[in-house]
Formats: C-alpha cells, structure tokens, sequence
C-alpha cells in the first residue's frame, strides 16, 4: 500500500486566496483525521470523519476552513480567504477504527500564506 | 492547563545514551497512551502503545505509564544516530479510533 497519500506537498499562496489540500486515506481505512501543526500550538485535531461522515469540526479554527469527504478515498481541506496565520503544516491521518492510536499520517502539506 | 504537557527540548545525546521523555496530563479519563517518532519533513509515525498503567518494553523501546502521578515516560537505550527525531506523546479516554491528544513533542538528536 502506498500510505496515505496528500497533495501538494508544498503551496505558497497570497493571503486572500483559496486553498485546497487533498488526502487520500489508506484503502479500508474508515477513519480520516485533519491536524494542523506549529511550532508554537504542536499537533492539533480539525476535523475527523468516519466512513465519510464529519463526526467531529470543533477543532476548526473558522469558517473560513471546510472539509469534505466525498468518498472513502478522497478528502479535502479548504481554507477561504486564506490568512498569513494558517501557514502550518497540514496532515491527514487514517485508521481503522479498532486500531488504537494507530494512525498512519501522510507526509503533510507544508502551507505558507505570504 | 493544557491536558497533555511535553518538554520541547531540544535534547542531544551522544550515542549510546539512555534517553528518557516525559509527559504530563490532567484528565484522568485518559487511558491509552502512546508514542509517535516524526522524523523531518515526515508526518508522525506510531512507536509504541499501552493501556492503562504498567510498563511495556519494545526492543531498545520502554513505555511507562503511572496513571497515579499522570505521568508517562519513553526510554530508549543505547540510542543510535538514528533516532534523531521528535517525539510527541499521545493519548485519549477509549479505544479504537478515538480522537488523540497529542503533547508538542521532544526533539532529540543523537550524536555519533
């Protein structure tokens, strides 16, 4: 299996503009999580699906960040209108769900908003 | 408070040191911990995980949980060049594929 796949692996945008981060979870996996990660706050959960469906988004900083799951094998982050503050670096993680802890992360999307 | 607490470090070792990495938490309900390594540029990988209190040994990889003091500890002996990275510990109430915590993490390096 190839892992969980994100793209892109990097993204400089202006702030004002539209971001898009894309995940692809592991196949089987029914679990899809989205962290944001600083230097200053660490690790921190935004949103996480089970078999496609938001279970939990109080971890979203805003409305100006949504996430969809359209599919088992597909999911989306977007941030509109994208701010200097949300450069992070963006991971999607999938499990199964009697697996404890054993998220596997992607490689992250390193997002810097100048 | 935060619920999770961990010493950003950075630590620096020379090979074949014993590392020891420490967390806090402050909601008893947290009954599985474990430990993730994230090398640069690469997302957080699972190391090791206990549940509840008690020790747990993985080769040159120790977990200690001490639900009494809400304490937990990695130990790695005779560290390698290798395991520079950083560590961050995680946990949460129930099983399966509950939400984590995770602590900001210890970065370590190990010097040849």
């Amino acid at each position: 299996d190839a892992g969980v796949i994100q793209s892109p692996r990097h993204e400089v945008t202006e702030m004002g503009q539209e971001v898009t981060l894309r995940c692809k979870p592991i196949s089987g996996h029914d679990y899809l999580f989205w962290y944001r990660q600083t230097m200053m706050r660490g690790l921190e959960l935004l949103i996480y699906f089970n078999n496609n469906v938001p279970i939990d988004d109080s971890g979203m900083p805003e409305d100006r960040f949504s996430a969809k799951m359209p599919n088992a094998s597909f999911s989306t982050l977007k941030i509109q209108p994208s701010e200097p503050r949300d450069s992070a670096v963006y991971f999607c993680a999938s499990s199964l769900w009697q697996a404890i802890g054993g998220y596997t992360f992607g490689s992250g999307t390193r997002l810097t908003v100048v | 408070q935060k619920e999770v607490e961990q010493d950003p470090g950075p630590l620096s070792v020379p090979e074949g040191a014993i590392v020891s990495l420490n967390c806090t938490y402050s909601n008893s309900a947290f009954q599985y911990f474990m430990w993730y390594r994230q090398y640069s540029r690469k997302g957080p990988e699972l190391l090791m995980y206990t549940y509840s209190s008690g020790n747990k040994e993985d080769g040159r990889f120790t977990a200690q949980v001490d639900k009494s003091s809400k304490y937990i500890s990695l130990f790695i002996r005779d560290s390698q060049p290798s395991d520079s990275a950083t560590y961050l510990c995680a946990m949460s109430a129930r099983g399966g594929s509950e939400k984590l915590v995770f602590g900001k993490g210890t970065k370590l390096t190990v010097n040849p």
